[in-house]
């Protein structure tokens, strides 16, 4: 069964904007990763919180994690047109396993 | 320091044929993931291996799929008699070890498409 629900499915916002995505999960997890697909490329990873975790910043990133309510979201501040990509939260819910559960999907749209 | 290589990079085969698809982890990395990407949809989970070790394949189809690591050389996603449903992106991941939480390096992944 699908893990992980985004929300929205597609956000389309004007640079210099902040653009917010939402993940939900079922099961309890030891972490979350937010992950960043360009069209037709592979994945790369931004950041991993912890089960732990409530709050973590890289950059012009920022992640929450609410394990009461089994949800994260992912900030992203003053966007840019290169940050036009698809983004993936994925569940760990060992931490040791490597099986990442993936959810949808939020397809950002930055405008120039 | 190359990243996660996957080749080929796009793959055509007919019906019935065989898809062999190739990942090289990253140096140093041990421990490689396969999985699938439907069009429009997440990354669904594979097959986990280590050196010449399946560790977790409960997400490969029963039937005609099938992974391995060798000692040397690259992993191997291979698909026999494929079918049109079989046409979606394949993507390896590699990671150093397991166990607290890492994030893992994604090859640019193999596009195969079932004619």
């Amino acid at each position: 069964s699908q893990q992980g629900e985004e929300d929205p499915q597609a956000l389309s916002i004007q640079e210099g904007e902040n653009a917010t995505m939402n993940c939900s999960y079922k099961t309890s997890i030891n972490n979350l990763q937010w992950y960043r697909q360009n069209s037709g490329r592979g994945l790369v990873h931004l950041i991993l919180i912890r089960s732990n975790e409530r709050e973590k910043h890289s950059g012009r990133l920022r992640v929450t994690l609410d394990t009461s309510k089994k949800s994260s979201s992912l900030l992203i501040t003053a966007s840019r047109a290169a940050d036009t990509a698809s983004y993936f939260c994925a569940t760990d819910e060992s931490g040791n396993t490597g099986k990442l559960i993936f959810g949808q999907g939020t397809t950002l749209q930055v405008k120039p | 320091n190359a990243g996660v290589m996957q080749n080929p990079r796009h793959l055509v085969r007919r019906r019935g044929q065989e898809a062999r698809l190739r990942c090289s982890p990253m140096k140093g990395h041990s421990h490689v993931y396969w999985y699938r990407q439907l069009p429009e949809e997440g990354l669904k989970f594979m097959v986990y291996l280590q050196k010449e070790n399946i560790i977790d394949e409960s997400g490969m189809p029963k039937e005609r799929f099938s992974a391995e690591f060798p000692k040397e050389g690259p992993s191997i996603l291979r698909i026999q008699q494929v079918v049109r449903g079989d046409s979606a992106a394949y993507f390896c991941a590699s990671s150093p070890r397991t166990g607290e939480g890492y994030g893992y390096t994604f090859g640019s992944g193999t596009r195969l498409t079932v004619v």
